[in-house]
């Protein structure tokens, strides 16, 4: 079985400041491991997609996230933070893109 | 090119009824999964439909039923309402046998249903 664990329900940084969101999995095979994220009153958007090969993934508005088997993470990160990147993020993990397993979330502030 | 739609987009109900919620895949897409996402919490898998079948539930009650039709659309049906399931409904969309995706999965904005 598979599952997601994210690190901090609520994270807050400055504008221009390094965002860094946690995110530890669980799965008995090789995982595809994924970033969403979600704005108020929308749908998820894919950031980010690890399935096999190089580890850091590179993903849109500057996000990346890089997969470390031994660590068994996936930690999100972006350089420098903007206003509009205040939203919800969810790490997730699946089983070759099937039924994916969502983790609870980590809501993103960003402090002018 | 249109992305995953749904409709509609609110809905309340009260206790006891039932809904029906749709989705239309984006285009080229065959399998459609539905998942429920209630307030401060992640999506959770509610099943999966390709070749208008369920291949894969989530653990989900039986008043939770879905289905597909031959254009790839699916509808979610919940049987006697109960509070707790005021939720955001998601739809996505991906291309290919589930175990052999071709294309990940695309979301659709959801449904949001408030149960009263």
């Amino acid at each position: 079985a598979q599952s997601v664990t994210q690190l901090g329900s609520h994270v807050s940084v400055s504008e221009g400041a390094l965002v860094l969101l946690r995110c530890n999995y669980s799965s008995s095979v090789p995982p595809y491991l994924f970033w969403y994220v979600q704005y108020p009153n929308q749908g998820l958007q894919l950031l980010l997609k690890y399935t096999t090969g190089a580890t850091l993934v590179k993903g849109i508005n500057g996000f990346e996230a890089e997969f470390k088997k031994s660590e068994t993470s996936f930690h999100l990160t972006k350089p420098s933070a903007h206003m509009s990147d205040a939203a919800e993020y969810f790490c997730a993990v699946s089983v070759r893109d099937d039924k994916i397993i969502f983790g609870k979330g980590t809501r993103l502030h960003i402090l002018p | 090119d249109a992305g995953v739609t749904q409709s509609p987009t609110h809905l309340i109900k009260t206790r006891g009824q039932q809904v029906t919620l749709r989705c239309s895949p984006k285009s080229g897409h065959d399998t459609v999964s539905w998942y429920q996402q209630a307030l401060g919490q992640g999506p959770q898998f509610i099943f999966q439909y390709y070749e208008e079948e369920e291949r894969q539930r989530g653990n989900f009650p039986d008043r939770f039923s879905g289905h597909q039709f031959p254009n790839y659309s699916s509808e979610l049906n919940v049987n006697a309402l109960l509070l707790g399931d005021s939720a955001l409904y998601l739809c996505a969309s991906s291309l290919g046998y589930p175990g052999q995706i071709k294309e990940t999965q695309y979301f659709g904005p959801g449904t949001r249903l408030l149960v009263l």
